[in-house]
């Protein structure tokens, strides 16, 4: 079985400019989230979609990040503009089930550095 | 906000003993997960106990659930150098969308 595929793995931007990361998890999986994580930090959530319909987005900075999950599959987190403390891994995950209610399966993660 | 607080923060042992982490949460829970993460990797799911259950085992590892103090912990026994990690619980909420919240997590070494 193929796990959650996340790009790019690596990605260094200067302040102000604007970056996507794409996640694609495993098939069949209902729910998706998109977490932050600051180095030496648990991981945040930043938005929960259930199939292509938004769950949570309580923590999601709206006034530069935005989130899609188009057609319930493939989903894109965008950033504009960057901020330095933006600087993170940002991690895609999927669940068979309800949000929160079964295991997350976990991508390896895009590491952001914003200069 | 992180919904729960491991503790300690790090933990370092030798090889052979025994680790124990433990992690508080402040609302209620449907089910109470924990995570293993290495360096530069990201998660792996550990085990996931439900809020009805008190104590389950997978392999080296056993979890306890208490409901009531809103605290779960995690024992890993005959550790291994290859256990060494940061360990997360996670909790999925109850209603609210059922979120999956991660605490701020528990390094642990061990050394040979």
């Amino acid at each position: 079985e193929a796990g959650v595929a996340q790009s790019p793995r690596y990605k260094i931007i200067e302040k102000r400019q604007s970056v996507a990361f794409w996640c694609n998890p495993i098939s069949g999986h209902a729910t998706l989230y998109w977490y932050q994580q600051i180095l030496g930090q648990g991981p945040k959530l930043l938005i929960q979609f259930q199939n292509n319909g938004v769950v949570d987005d309580s923590q999601l900075p709206k006034d530069r990040f935005s989130a899609e999950r188009l057609k319930g599959v493939d989903s894109t987190l965008k950033i504009q503009p960057a901020k330095l403390e933006d600087s993170a891994v940002y991690l895609c995950a999927s669940s068979f089930g309800t949000g929160g209610r079964t295991e997350a399966f976990f991508g390896q993660g895009t590491r952001l550095t914003v200069v | 906000s992180q919904q729960g607080e491991e503790d300690p923060q790090a933990l370092s042992i030798q090889e052979g003993e025994n680790a124990t982490m433990n992690c508080s949460y402040k609302t209620s829970i449907n089910n109470l997960q924990w995570y293993r993460q290495n360096s530069g990797r990201g998660l792996v799911h550990l085990i996931l106990i439900r809020s009805n259950e008190r104590e389950k085992h997978s392999g080296r590892l056993r979890v306890t659930l208490d409901t009531s103090k809103k605290s779960s912990s995690l024992l890993i026994t005959a550790s291994r150098a290859a256990d060494t990690a940061s360990y997360f619980c996670a909790t999925g909420l109850t209603g609210g969308g059922n979120k999956l919240t991660f605490g701020t997590g528990t390094q642990l070494k061990v050394e040979l």
